[in-house]
């Protein structure tokens, strides 16, 4: 199947500061990759779809200008958590899709200390 | 917002007995899939069924698919411990078949 590669795995940062966190489709070109984020013992939530050249698609009650969504290239979206803060440590992943199905990066757990 | 529904949230049973979980979704769908996640890491995709099917084997899981009342389940046979993880079911709610929502999820524990 498709490979989708995120990085970093994990990450600490303290609260105030932001962070990147990248989403790379390594065998196929993705103009639609998706965020999902999950939190400890729940499901995952969709927050948003990149969307390649164009603006992100939010899901309601996710904040657009906390987490900035850029689709610059067929293979690469990357999400920016601005402003962290303790409540948004939580694990994000990123999917891409090819044809029909959808293919996920490893997440990224973030703490936010 | 959660479209699937699963049942039961938590499973614990022995080594060697079969493991069934179910998911309910809301809305029509392209395909449904399955997939598993070991505590903290990510998804690994277990098994996709598309709306036309009713039923898809793939070494000792199963998984069922009926339309008419939005419900699905999967059913791992002769378990192990490495079994042990959480199980999710995800329906594409999009054209393209891969928007995913995503069920809250099954945690299941198999005791050696």
């Amino acid at each position: 199947g498709a490979v989708v590669s995120q990085h970093p795995s994990r990450v600490i940062c303290k609260s105030g500061t932001s962070v990147k966190i990248e989403c790379r489709s390594l065998d196929f070109q993705a103009t639609t990759m998706f965020w999902y984020r999950q939190f400890p013992k729940q499901s995952l939530m969709l927050m948003a779809t990149s969307n390649e050249g164009s603006k992100a698609t939010y899901e309601q009650g996710v904040e657009k200008d906390k987490f900035l969504i850029n689709h610059a290239s067929l293979t690469l979206s990357t999400l920016t958590v601005t402003s962290a803060h303790p409540e948004d440590s939580s694990f994000y992943i990123c999917s891409a899709g090819a044809d029909t199905e959808a293919f996920f990066g490893q997440g990224t757990r973030l703490t936010v200390v | 917002s959660q479209q699937g529904e699963e049942d039961p949230q938590a499973l614990s049973i022995q080594e060697g007995e079969n493991a069934t979980m179910n998911c309910s979704y809301k809305t029509s769908i392209n395909n449904l899939q399955w997939y598993r996640q070991n505590s903290g890491r990510g998804l690994v995709h277990l098994i996709l069924i598309r709306s036309n099917e009713r039923e898809k084997h793939s070494g000792r899981l199963r998984v069922t698919l009926d339309t008419s009342k939005k419900s699905s389940s999967l059913l791992i046979t002769a378990s192990r411990a490495a079994d042990t993880a959480s199980y999710f079911c995800a329906t594409a709610v999009n054209n393209a078949g891969n928007m995913l929502t995503f069920g809250g999820g099954t945690r299941l524990m198999v005791k050696p």
